[in-house]
């Protein structure tokens, strides 16, 4: 398998423009989860699906924020409008339910 | 609320030096326990992991020990190298809450010099 696959690797974007980010999940796998890592406030979960479901969301910062899984082979975290502080890492890992989960490259983001 | 604790760093030894990362836990139910580390650059990578109390973990000479008693799972590594200078987090699930959610530790930063 090729493991949890993010695209895009790397973006640049203005302040003010919609940002979509994809995930692509470990084929089986049904647990994804979106992670945002920064310098100053580490790893943190932004929302978790269980069979394309949202179960908890309380880690999206702002109604900016929004993630959809509409099947069980693809995920995107959105942000509309972007901001300066929405520059993070943005992680997707997937998993079997109750087991290790599998992160993805990560998505560099940067919002100028 | 489940959660985890792990020691603060930057951790700077020198090659071959003897290795512990402490981790505590806090969970409501019965926890699998999990250490991840992240090279530089790259995405999370399971290192290790135990699922129930008194199993140990183990891969790469890396080990950590599910104690139950005293909610910990530090990691140990008898001898480090150069490359394993990176970041390494702890990590728990939680099964007992019926929640698939995964709760990360700060992460400790880890650089071994030659």
């Amino acid at each position: 398998d090729a493991g949890v696959i993010q695209s895009p690797r790397h973006e640049v974007t203005e302040m003010g423009q919609e940002v979509t980010l994809r995930c692509k999940p470990i084929s089986g796998h049904n647990s994804l989860f979106w992670y945002r890592q920064t310098m100053m406030r580490g790893l943190e979960l932004l929302i978790y699906f269980n069979n394309n479901v949202p179960i908890d969301d309380s880690g999206m910062p702002e109604d900016r924020f929004s993630a959809k899984m509409p099947n069980a082979s693809f995920s995107t975290l959105k942000i509309q409008p972007s901001e300066p502080r929405d520059s993070a890492v943005y992680f997707c890992a997937s998993s079997l339910i109750l087991r290790e989960a599998f992160f993805g490259q990560g998505t560099r983001l940067t919002v100028v | 609320g489940d959660s985890v604790t792990q020691m603060e760093g930057p951790v700077t030894l020198s090659e071959e030096a003897f290795l512990t990362i402490n981790c505590t836990y806090t969970a409501t139910g019965y926890p699998s326990l999990f250490w991840y580390v992240q090279y530089p650059g790259e995405g999370l990578q399971l290192l290790l992991k135990a699922t129930k109390a008194d199993d140990k973990g183990s891969n790469k000479g890396f080990e950590a020990t599910y104690r139950k008693e005293t909610t910990s799972f530090h990691l140990e590594k008898g001898s480090v190298q150069v490359s394993d200078s990176a970041v390494y987090f702890c990590a728990l699930s939680d099964r007992g809450t019926g929640a698939n959610n995964l709760f990360f530790g700060t992460g400790t930063r880890l650089t071994v010099i030659p």
